[in-house]
């Protein structure tokens, strides 16, 4: 497609359900980015693949959250138990190359805003 | 501390006037200085990227300004339309991590007709 594509767009769910938001990277990127932005505020780092392996994961909030890039293209975000306190847009970027390759820009989809009720 | 400032938090303007937004950046060490445009709903769309070699970079009608030695950079719009109505992000990104970057809390822009 043309740009990172994200879905679904809103997701309502209730207090310790699981969910699921995918994303569909630009394709030919190599990387891959998870942020959750809350309003008002920049967004905050989750997650960086590059290629099928996440290679940075330190911004994962706890043990409920895991994301996978099983084949180096789609990656799915998870969040197990959720909780009132995940509700946010989730952010998913990918760019041609990943850091210290150059200053490649991060192209960003639209975002799934999640709902916890 | 990283840390990353933009002034004015908002602004509004008429339509076809210029504006220039601020931001001021306590980041180390550096590699490279972004500017997005986030519309309401719509995730974070890049203007331009600098170096800290780059002074200046332009993309149609915005130009941004880099002052590695002071740690500050301006967003120049000329000749504003309704569709820069959004928020403006000043991103800054450390040499060790291009990707957990640091994030301005961004300029809300409004152009009146």
């Amino acid at each position: 497609g043309a740009g990172v594509s994200q879905t679904p767009s809103n997701k309502v769910t209730e207090k310790g359900k699981y969910v699921e938001l995918r994303c569909d990277p630009i394709s030919g990127h190599t990387a891959l980015y998870w942020y959750r932005q809350s309003l008002g505020q920049g967004p905050e780092f989750l997650i960086y693949f590059q290629g099928t392996g996440a290679a940075d994961d330190s911004g994962l909030p706890n043990d409920r959250f895991f994301a996978v890039r099983p084949e180096g293209s789609v990656s799915t975000l998870k969040i197990q138990r959720t909780e009132r306190g995940d509700s946010a847009v989730y952010l998913c970027a990918s760019s041609l190359s990943g850091p210290g390759q150059g200053n490649s820009p991060l192209h960003f989809g639209n975002g799934t805003r999640l709902t916890v009720t | 501390k990283n840390q990353v400032e933009q002034s004015p938090q908002s602004l509004i303007i008429l339509e076809g006037k210029n504006c220039t937004l601020q931001c001021n950046y306590t980041v180390s060490p550096f590699s490279n200085l972004r500017w997005y445009k986030q519309d309401t709903g719509r995730g974070p769309v890049s203007l331009t990227i600098m170096t800290f070699s780059e002074n200046t970079k332009s993309n149609g009608r915005y130009t941004a300004t880099l002052d590695a030695d002071t740690k500050q950079s301006s967003l120049h719009i000329t000749a504003s339309q309704l569709s820069d109505s959004a928020s403006y992000i000043c991103v800054v990104s450390r040499m060790d991590s291009n990707y957990q970057l640091i994030w301005g809390a961004g300029t809300k822009l409004i152009i009146k007709p």
